[in-house]
């Protein structure tokens, strides 16, 4: 089945500094590779995500890049902020395409 | 407009207790899926209904089962519950049944406890 890698699983930045946030999946039959914020006691919130056909999403300070033949996309954080600290998840569709495997997620932590 | 909904939020049960977890997807929306989530990790998948039927499950024992209803609001239950069942337990909604045309939503989870 598809297997889903997430790198770094923590990661502290300075206010206004970048961060980056890698994944890898297995099954190059995926197509739809989306990024999910999860706050304290909430659900995760999809904030971007990206299809096969393209290599880069932006909106406004997120971006998510995509390289195919390598199998991997990236989730990119342009001058972070304190509300931009959460915990980060990849998720890329099953072999089936019914459902998602997502990464183990990234603790980012934005110091003031 | 609602996002998904879920109930309860929190509840603690004991081992060998049973729970039913409750989920309303947003107005429209004709997939439901059921993700467990232990502390520290990431969502794993255990249900999927779409249009009534089950479309697909995780590896997730027989004590774990869901139904759609026809308004497409869904229930999990987990019967003769084990410690280890202690998790967040998330609601999701789709417009279809596969994951790769689209948008998975979540709720804000039912936070189980098992003493």
């Amino acid at each position: 089945g598809e297997n889903v890698e997430q790198h770094p699983s923590t990661l502290s930045v300075q206010e206004g500094d970048s961060a980056v946030i890698k994944c890898t999946y297995s099954d190059s039959a995926s197509n739809y590779f989306p990024w999910y914020k999860q706050e304290l006691g909430k659900g995760p919130q999809l904030i971007i995500d990206i299809r096969s056909n393209v290599g880069e999403k932006k909106d406004q300070r997120i971006a998510v890049t995509l390289n195919k033949t390598a199998k991997h996309f990236s989730l990119h954080i342009t001058e972070t902020q304190p509300e931009d600290s959460a915990v980060y998840f990849c998720a890329a569709p099953d072999n089936y395409g019914q459902n998602f495997v997502f990464g183990p997620g990234t603790r980012l932590s934005v110091l003031p | 407009d609602a996002g998904v909904t879920q109930s309860p939020t929190h509840l603690i049960k004991t081992r060998g207790q049973q729970v039913t977890l409750r989920c309303s997807p947003i107005s429209g929306h004709k997939s439901v899926s059921w993700y467990q989530q232990v502390l520290g990790q990431g969502p794993q998948f255990i249900f999927q209904y779409y249009e009534k039927e089950e479309r697909g499950r995780g590896n997730f024992p027989d004590r774990f089962s869901a139904r759609q209803f026809p308004n497409y609001s869904s229930e999990l239950n987990v019967n003769a519950l084990l410690l280890g069942d202690s998790a967040l337990y998330l609601c999701a909604s789709s417009l279809g049944p596969i994951a790769n045309t689209g948008e998975l939503f979540f709720g804000e989870g039912s936070r189980l406890t098992v003493l």
